[in-house]
């Protein structure tokens, strides 16, 4: 598989659920993102990872815990969400955060909590 | 900080008409400028980038040219299509390294036969 994927596509789950979002790149990037895009909101910015670390959290509640094992994979666990939560996560990738590069992204996972 | 402005929309053309996305953004030092696409039930797409002033980025017939003295970006097409339609985003990555990129709220274009 070539660029960013993601699964599941689409979620359903109910707020006591646990569940998690996988992102994987196969572009040799260093830098992960998690977006949120909710229907007439910009997208939001959730979280950066820069060679597995973290380097913003751009103040997302702690239901959300993300993860990053290695450059190539991003997870986005879930728990005890609130139906405001249904949205498209988007995840994506760069050579490196900022600098001028460019971001590339996957098909996304629509979330409906119910 | 840094910002981008555009037109949100929504836009609704004829198919041939000719199109401008208008995008102007605020920043320091010299950003990369980007035109990304999303259609209905997808991710962003990269569609055209311009790295420095003066740059004209196209694909699939989109221009863009980076207009330093009026800190604009805006999208062309002389004749849109049906398959067009989709929401076009606008955005800029600071050229110091982690600064992350900052989107326009996005205009949303539909095209009628």
């Amino acid at each position: 598989e070539t660029g960013v994927t993601q699964t599941p596509r689409h979620l359903v789950m109910g707020m006591t659920n646990k569940k998690s979002l996988k992102c994987e790149q196969h572009l040799g990037h260093n830098a992960m993102y998690w977006y949120k895009q909710s229907a007439k909101k910009p997208l939001e910015l959730m979280f950066v990872y820069n060679f597995k670390e973290q380097t913003e959290n751009n103040s997302v509640p702690s239901r959300f815990s993300p993860e990053c094992p290695n450059s190539s994979h991003l997870f986005l666990h879930l728990h005890t969400l609130q139906p405001e939560d249904s949205a498209l996560y988007l995840c994506a990738s760069s050579q490196g955060p900022g600098g001028g590069d460019t971001q590339y992204f996957g098909p996304g996972t629509r979330l409906t909590v119910l | 900080g840094d910002s981008v402005t555009q037109m949100e929309g929504p836009v609704t053309l004829s198919e041939e008409a000719f199109l401008t996305i208008n995008c102007t953004y605020t920043a320091t030092g010299y950003p990369s400028l980007f035109w990304y696409v999303q259609y209905p039930g997808e991710g962003l797409q990269l569609l055209l980038k311009a790295t420095k002033a003066d740059d004209k980025g196209s694909n699939k017939g989109f221009e863009a040219t980076y207009r330093k003295e009026t800190t604009s970006f805006h999208l062309e097409k002389g004749s849109v299509q049906v398959s067009d339609s989709a929401v076009y985003f606008c955005a800029l990555s600071a050229s110091s390294y982690g600064q992350n990129f900052v989107f326009g709220p996005g205009t949303r274009l539909s095209v009628l036969p």
